[in-house]
């Protein structure tokens, strides 16, 4: 297993665009979670499935963020319609639900975003 | 509402001098995770406390989870300059367990 991965680890649009992020876990981790970063602080919650149930979505996300999990795997995070202060970094993390490991969580290194 | 609030957030110091790191919630844990941060990367961690009053050292760390399972601390002996990093302590909150995230505290280790 290679870990967790993002896709693009950078992109880089313009005000008003859409951008589509992926996320790829450890195959056997059953929660996926979204969390946003920006520099120096600790990443804000997002959202976060086990399997292919989102289970909770942050309420200081707005609408123009949705995320899928589609057959439990990969999941993708979509902004619509971006803004500069969704610049930040997006980090996707998995791990299992239960068990010694639960909870214990596997990051990807990270998807930056930077909205002109 | 920040749930865990971390101090100090910024913490510049010398080669060899040691530090405490402060983790504080006002709810209470069923266990406590730290995790380390570099630029660029994502947050890879460290230790996993799960008793109240548990001690567990990692060569010059040593992680503390209050026996009330509402805070922790992190304290590192003779600080390097590997030791630079965001430190991040993290915990499994509500009914499915979400972990939420602290506010963080940026440390500098100057050689």
């Amino acid at each position: 297993d290679t870990g967790v991965s993002q896709d693009p680890r950078h992109k880089i649009t313009k005000r008003g665009q859409n951008v589509t992020f992926r996320c790829d876990p450890i195959s056997e981790h059953n929660r996926l979670y979204w969390y946003r970063q920006t520099l120096g602080q600790g990443p804000e919650f997002l959202t976060y499935f086990q399997n292919e149930a989102q289970l909770e979505k942050s309420r200081l996300l707005s609408d123009r963020f949705s995320a899928e999990r589609p057959k439990g795997s990969f999941s993708t995070l979509e902004i619509q319609r971006t803004e500069q202060g969704d610049s930040a970094m997006y980090l996707c993390a998995s791990s299992l639900a239960a068990g010694s490991g639960a909870n214990v969580l596997t990051f990807g290194a990270g998807s930056r975003l930077t909205v002109l | 509402t920040q749930l865990l609030e971390q101090s100090p957030q910024f913490l510049s110091i010398q080669e060899g001098e040691n530090l405490t790191v402060y983790c504080n919630s006002s709810s209470v844990f069923s266990s406590l995770q730290w995790y380390r941060q570099e630029p660029g990367e994502g947050p890879v961690l460290l230790v996993t406390v799960v008793t109240g009053g548990e001690v567990k050292k990692l060569k010059r760390l040593t992680f503390q989870f209050g026996d009330a399972r509402k805070d922790s601390s992190l304290h590192i002996t003779a600080a390097q300059p590997g030791d630079t990093g965001l430190y991040l302590c993290a915990g499994p909150m509500g009914g499915y367990q979400k972990v939420t995230f602290g506010t963080g505290t940026k440390l500098q280790v100057i050689p």
